[in-house]
């Protein structure tokens, strides 16, 4: 069936220091959003990529979506203790009204 | 109220009782979808609603699952003679209209922490 892998599963990084999580889809997808859920919260939209290509950022967040439309990613320069949480990418596919979540990657960030 | 309010936040249940979570949504939201979502992983899809019409329902994972929004506003999500495995959270999301293949943005409540002993 239609997946949608994130890697890492986990990031443990030095408050300053970049993170990157990777989202890939086995299908072609109509747009991909990603999501951010503190820990005990929900999840919260961050972002929806649409465009082949397309590139957005919000303040340190980057966010990228593939050529191919099938792959995505969000980078954060310079974490801050602020970031903790668990990142999480949805892609919707034409054929469908509902997005599939990734795993989620869980990012801890030391003072 | 101005988010998604599921109600209750938690509930303990025996196995083989029934269960109803309810979700309210943003209001002048059409689409509703609940998710099941395991400690650790993603949410997973279970339903959709565009208003009053139940679209698509193939993440429900077995006939004891049942979901229901008649009005097009609240909806409740049935879990019937409940097992061990149903233990997750379960979320609800609104959203502006969605339709296939263009996908809004959606707002999720807090959740229904249901644990099945």
């Amino acid at each position: 069936g239609q997946q949608v892998m994130q890697i890492p599963q986990y990031q443990h990084v030095q408050e300053g220091e970049d993170f990157t999580t990777y989202c890939n889809s086995s299908t072609t997808l109509s747009n991909i959003q990603w999501y951010k859920q503190r820990p005990g919260g929900h999840p919260v939209f961050l972002i929806q990529l649409v465009k082949s290509g397309e590139v957005k950022k919000q303040k340190r967040l980057t966010f990228q979506f593939g050529e191919a439309k099938k792959n995505s990613s969000l980078h954060i320069t310079a974490t801050q203790t602020t970031d903790v949480g668990t990142y999480f990418c949805a892609g919707g596919m034409d054929s469908s009204y509902k997005l599939i979540f990734g795993s989620g990657t869980r990012l801890l960030v030391r003072p | 109220g101005a988010g998604v309010s599921q109600s209750p936040r938690y509930k303990v249940a025996k196995r083989g009782q029934d269960v109803a979570l309810r979700c309210d949504p943003i209001s002048g939201h059409v689409s509703l979808f609940w998710y099941q979502q395991a400690l650790g992983q993603g949410p997973e899809f279970l339903t959709y609603f565009q208003n009053e019409a139940q679209l698509d329902k193939s993440g429900l994972p077995s006939d004891r699952f049942f979901a229901e929004r008649p009005e097009g506003s609240v909806s409740t999500l049935k879990i019937q003679r409940t097992q061990q495995e149903d233990s997750a959270v379960y979320l609800c999301a609104s959203s502006f209209s969605s339709r296939r293949g263009f996908h809004q943005p959606q707002h999720f409540g807090d959740g229904t922490r249901l644990s099945i002993l």
